[in-house]
């Protein structure tokens, strides 16, 4: 099973700050399968970003995800209020799918 | 527009079973692969199992076998999840989610509280 890293555990940012979220996997993984998620406090998770970099419908362009094999980045331009939350990555090979343990942004 | 509805919250005595629905609309059932994801208090995320709604084909993880079913009903656009032989670490909420390109999870439920206690 593909295990999913994500560096920092808690990023602390002030708004219209650079944010850069990393997850790594314990193996190469395909990019067509790593997808990132938002998920706020009561809510359920939000779609971020699916195929690496490919924004799901309704997201902003300050959202944006790249990488390849076993590291990959989630990169918000510049945090607005609305964005502290936390994001986890998640992948999906031989009929598994995992999540990484996640990133909190929080406000600085 | 697309919705998942879950059922309520469940208080459970360890050893039970609990099955949690999740009602499908605003798409075609069939046409999209359903996942369960559990998220225990204060933790991450943990996927489940998938089932294909058109088939009724199922995929669980591993950590589950045994102990989880899924299951659907096509006439009501709903799929089901039960686990059973509760205990204490399965407290958590329990999402459904529809899969684009499958594993893609772009809609959930609203998540259902499942508490194990004596």
């Amino acid at each position: 099973e593909i295990v999913l890293t994500q560096s920092p555990g808690t990023l602390s940012l002030s708004p219209g700050e650079r944010a850069t979220l990393s997850c790594r996997a314990s193996q190469s993984v395909s990019s067509s399968y790593l997808a990132w998620y938002q998920q706020k406090p009561g809510q359920a998770p939000r779609l971020l970003i699916y195929g690496a970099s490919s924004r799901a419908t309704g997201i902003p362009d300050r959202f944006s995800g790249s990488g390849s094999g076993t590291d990959f980045t989630l990169t918000i331009s510049r945090l607005e209020p609305e964005d502290f939350a936390v994001y986890y990555c998640q992948q999906y090979g031989s009929s598994v799918l995992t999540f990484g343990g996640g990133t909190k942004v929080e406000i600085k | 527009q697309v919705q998942l509805v879950q059922s309520g919250a469940e208080v459970k005595k360890p050893g039970a079973s609990v099955k949690v629905s999740c009602k499908a609309s605003g798409y075609t059932f069939t046409n999209f692969y359903m996942h369960w994801v559990r998220q225990a208090p204060g933790q991450g995320l943990e996927w489940m199992g998938i089932i294909n709604p058109s088939s009724g084909g199922t995929s669980y993880a591993q950590k589950f076998q045994g102990r989880v079913t899924m299951t659907r009903d096509t006439s009501t656009g709903t799929v089901y999840m039960e686990l059973s032989s509760l205990r204490s670490e399965d407290t958590a909420v329990y999402y459904c989610a529809r899969g684009v390109r499958i594993v893609d999870l772009d809609y959930w439920g609203q998540g259902t509280l499942v508490i194990v206690s004596s």
